[in-house]
């Protein structure tokens, strides 16, 4: 148990288009989910934090009108990166934590690899 | 924000060598976590190991956690080429994870 599911796996967009990408948890509900970006040889970086229902808190550094977070309902978060321009090109990953576990663990979708053309 | 630093960035090694990677982090900790990621694939987690604990096993992997040195390891024995990934350390003091930067281990058969 405990899937995450990510769609799509990869896009290619236009500089100045937006582009959705869908995080799901697949066999429980996720109370908070999590969007981390990765740069090509570089680490995770979390980019905000969002709760079902409730607005997304977004990092330091992180613009959350060009970043949408949308956590509609237990087992769906959207991240809509608005206006893309190259440098937003990247390997966005999402994470869930399952409601009720303390907090602990936290389970990683496969990621979306965002271009930017 | 990044809390944690590996040590080292790369390492290379032959096959049935022991891997060794150190995480250094900054503040107060309720849990360490360790994840591989295969190239340009998702998240793997490894292994969990909790503030009052000292040191964890999970088959070949050995994790240790010495608090008033906010530092971790992870060993990896006899290792495999399957184990070539990068390696994050992660922790945990709210409900978010916070990455080190990793360290690239490669095997060699």
């Amino acid at each position: 148990g405990a899937v995450v599911s990510q769609h799509p796996s990869w896009v290619i967009c236009k500089s100045g288009t937006s582009v959705k990408i869908e995080c799901r948890s697949l066999d429980f509900q996720a109370t908070t989910m999590f969007w981390y970006r990765q740069f090509p040889k570089q680490s995770l970086m979390l980019m905000a934090t969002s709760n079902e229902g409730s607005k997304a808190t977004y990092e330091q550094g992180v613009e959350k009108d060009k970043f949408l977070i949308n956590h509609a309902s237990l087992t769906l978060s959207t991240l809509t990166v608005t206006s893309a321009h190259p440098e937003d090109s990247s390997f966005y990953i999402c994470s869930a934590n399952r409601g009720g576990t303390g907090g602990y663990e936290q389970y990683f979708g496969p990621g979306t690899r965002l271009t930017v053309t | 924000s990044q809390q944690g630093e590996e040590d080292p960035q790369a390492l290379s090694i032959q096959e049935g060598e022991n891997a060794t990677m150190n995480c250094s982090y900054k503040t107060s900790i309720n849990n360490l976590q360790w994840y591989r990621q295969n190239s340009g694939r998702g998240l793997v987690h490894l292994i969990l190991i909790r503030s009052n604990e000292r040191e964890k096993h999970s088959g070949r992997l050995r994790v240790t956690l010495d608090t008033s040195k906010k530092s971790s390891s992870l060993l990896i024995t006899a290792s495999r080429a399957a184990d070539t990934a990068s390696y994050f350390c992660a922790t945990q003091a709210g409900t978010a994870l916070i990455f080190g930067k990793g360290t690239t281990l490669s095997v060699s058969s």
